[in-house]
């Protein structure tokens, strides 16, 4: 039990739509980041969220974005969906990022772009 | 760009075994190295960690062995069982930073 929720587990979404992700994280941990893991592949940093800003991003396009909220909730948006987007989503937390402290994974949102 | 390469894809060990999977690593500037276990349909778990100062760290069946001039570092799993059958995937990051960069994983087999 990581105490990192994520919903929904899965969806299918049409190419053009819209998604909104979403996590719950444990009480103190004000870090959070998303992960994008395709199938086979290990999983893509996305970006990185410290207390409610954006510190970090990965190579990801704009439209992917996302929101940190004070109660360490946060969501993962993605605009215009593409085929390629059909993955597993994993929030990830930690309290915060100095000296290893260990990061715990939710178990992912499966989205599926047809 | 690869920063952390992972060998083998795929791994069948008989049960009682040792499993053995390799990572090398680019970027000198990283500090952590962490290992992560995931089940099918599940989120990635930390299993072990080390840091470069540290050659060898044991938890249980488990270790890892660090060479920091050769930037390659391995888990080592002794009598292994087929409850340990998962992907592993090994890591690497700034101790100061949540980003993690995965290796490719090894989907290990554990036959009974």
């Amino acid at each position: 039990e990581t105490g990192v929720t994520q919903s929904p587990t899965h969806l299918i979404k049409t190419r053009g739509q819209q998604v909104t992700l979403r996590c719950s994280s444990q009480s103190g941990h004000n870090t959070v980041s998303w992960y994008q893991q395709a199938l086979g592949q290990g999983p893509q940093f996305i970006f990185q969220y410290y207390r409610e800003e954006e510190n970090g991003r990965g190579n990801f396009p704009p439209r992917f974005s996302g929101l940190q909220f004070p109660n360490y909730s946060s969501e993962l948006n993605v605009n215009a969906l593409e085929l390629d987007d059909s993955a597993l989503y994993l929030c990830a937390s930690t309290q915060w990022a100095g000296s290893g402290n260990t990061i715990y994974f939710g178990e992912g949102s499966w989205l599926t772009v047809v | 760009q690869q920063q952390v390469k992972q060998s083998p894809q795929s791994l069948i060990v008989q049960k009682g075994g040792i499993s053995i999977i390799n990572c090398a690593y680019e970027n000198t500037a990283f500090d952590y190295f962490p290992w992560y276990q995931q089940f099918p349909g599940k989120g990635p778990a930390l299993l072990i960690a080390i840091r470069p100062d540290v050659s060898e760290k044991k938890e249980g069946r488990f270790t890892i062995s660090f060479n920091k001039s050769a930037k390659q570092f391995s888990l080592h799993i002794m009598d292994s069982q087929p409850g340990d059958s998962a992907t592993y995937f090994c890591a690497a990051r700034y101790s100061s930073a949540s980003k993690i960069i995965f290796g490719s994983g090894t989907r290990l087999s554990i036959r009974p």
